[in-house]
């Protein structure tokens, strides 16, 4: 299986902060990695598929970046709404699997 | 509106069985291949099963393979997940979800809530 190790766990910024989250994969993934938000107590929700394209009604603050092994995801200014935690997962080969997430607090 | 709604949670006890399902909507179902994913509680994301949209294609995560079974009826428009031998580690909140045509996860249902206890 795929090993997905996102860092950092865990984060506290403030208000209108770039943030930067990385998910590194145990072997090489091409551009086959998403992202999602999950907020607390709701689903979570797409934000970025090919390790690149944004979904659509995902604002452009987002935006991620990698190919094969290492990723990032960027938030240019982190907003009250962007408060959550945040998950990769590599989609190349089964069984699929999800980074640990990145919680991402308010400083 | 495009969406998911899970159905079929519930309380049961260790050993039992319990059969989710997921109903979408706003699209053309038989189109995408289909996810489950669970969420144990305070803890992360797990893939636990996906079927393809045209050959019937199954995948399991090693946890759930043998005990679990993905199924879906395109004339229905429903996606199923029957839970077998349930353990108190399968607790958690299930999510049924689509996948993107030959991409990922691109839409997400509100998760059904599976209780194993005694």
């Amino acid at each position: 299986d795929i090993q997905m190790t996102q860092s950092p766990s865990s984060l506290s910024a403030s208000v209108g902060d770039r943030v930067t989250i990385t998910c590194r994969a145990s072997q090489g993934i091409s551009n086959h990695l998403a992202w999602f938000q999950q907020r607390p107590g709701k689903a979570p929700k797409s934000l970025i598929l090919g390790a690149s394209s944004l979904q659509s009604g995902v604002p452009s603050k987002f935006s991620g970046s990698g190919s094969g092994t290492d990723f990032t995801l960027t938030i240019s200014s982190l907003q009250p709404e962007d408060f959550a935690t945040y998950y990769c997962q590599q989609y190349n080969s089964y069984p699929l699997t999800f980074g640990g997430g990145t919680k991402v607090e308010i400083k | 509106e495009v969406q998911l709604v899970e159905s079929g949670g519930g309380l049961v006890q260790p050993g039992g069985s319990l059969r989710l399902s997921c109903a979408p909507s706003g699209f053309t179902f038989s189109n995408h291949a289909m996810h489950w994913v669970r969420q144990a509680p305070g803890k992360g994301l797990e893939f636990v099963s996906a079927i393809s949209s045209s050959d019937g294609s199954t995948y399991y995560a090693n946890s759930v393979r043998g005990r679990f079974t993905i199924s879906r009826d395109n004339s229905k428009n429903t996606l199923y997940l029957q839970m077998g031998s349930l353990r108190p580690e399968d607790m958690g909140v299930y999510y049924c979800a689509r996948e993107a045509i030959g991409s990922a996860i691109d839409l997400w249902g509100q998760g059904a809530l599976v209780t194993v206890s005694s």
